[in-house]
């Protein structure tokens, strides 16, 4: 039972527009979510978080959106650049604890 | 500064062979972990301590052994390996077990086949 769900493995844009990543969890009792991007050959790096007591948080071109309702969160990268190329996980952890990962989407930003 | 160092970066194993995948870290975090990354599958917690002497099972912990002797050093030991245990593995560290507030270092990761 996957509690974090990325359900695109993959999206391609264009320099200089927005890249929009989703991720949707079933776990209700999830109260922090994460994003980390990873590039190949090495290992992930921590990007945004938002806690669930909040719905947007914003660092720079980076800005993620919570929505409780419908478990659902997103994250905005504008404008997106060609070293925004990688793979980002989506991650949650109830109570403080353990992060459960998402499977991962793989961006492409084209020049 | 080195953060989390893991060695070796690539390992070929035969099956039913053990080897000892070594992680270390020199940032005095009490909280350590080891994911395995597989594709489509995302990362998934192995097994993590939350300080020296203190261990614990994550989400697929089977076939997998460790132990926290130093605040610095956490290894991954395979006893017998097994073609399931071709992956990616990822060591990480942090100041504590709890997520907000506390970013995770990873290592670049040990690309392991079984044969």
């Amino acid at each position: 039972d996957q509690q974090v769900k990325q359900n695109s493995p993959s999206l391609s844009v264009q320099e200089g527009r927005i890249s929009i990543l989703n991720c949707d969890y079933t776990n209700s009792m999830f109260d922090y979510f994460l994003w980390y991007k990873k590039y190949p050959a090495e290992g992930p790096t921590f990007l945004i978080s938002i806690s669930s007591i909040k719905d947007k948080n914003e660092d720079g071109r980076f800005t993620v959106f919570l929505n409780k309702s419908a478990k659902h969160l997103s994250l905005h990268i504008v404008p997106s650049q060609p070293g925004d190329s990688a793979v980002y996980f989506c991650a949650a952890s109830e109570a403080n604890s353990k992060l459960t990962f998402g499977k991962g989407i793989t961006l492409s930003v084209r020049p | 500064n080195a953060g989390v160092t893991q060695t070796p970066k690539f390992q070929v194993l035969k099956t039913g062979q053990s080897m000892t995948l070594q992680c270390a870290q020199d940032m005095n975090h009490e909280y350590m972990s080891w994911y395995r990354q597989d594709p489509g599958m995302g990362l998934r917690l192995i097994h993590y301590s939350v300080g020296a002497g203190i261990t614990d099972q994550g989400e697929v912990p089977n076939g997998y052994n460790v132990s926290r002797s130093t605040t610095e050093d956490f290894p991954l030991r395979l006893l017998s390996a097994a073609p399931s245990q071709t992956s990616v593995y990822f060591c990480a560290s942090s100041y504590s077990g709890r997520s907000s507030g506390n970013t995770i270092y990873f290592g670049e990761g040990s690309w392991l086949t079984v044969v």
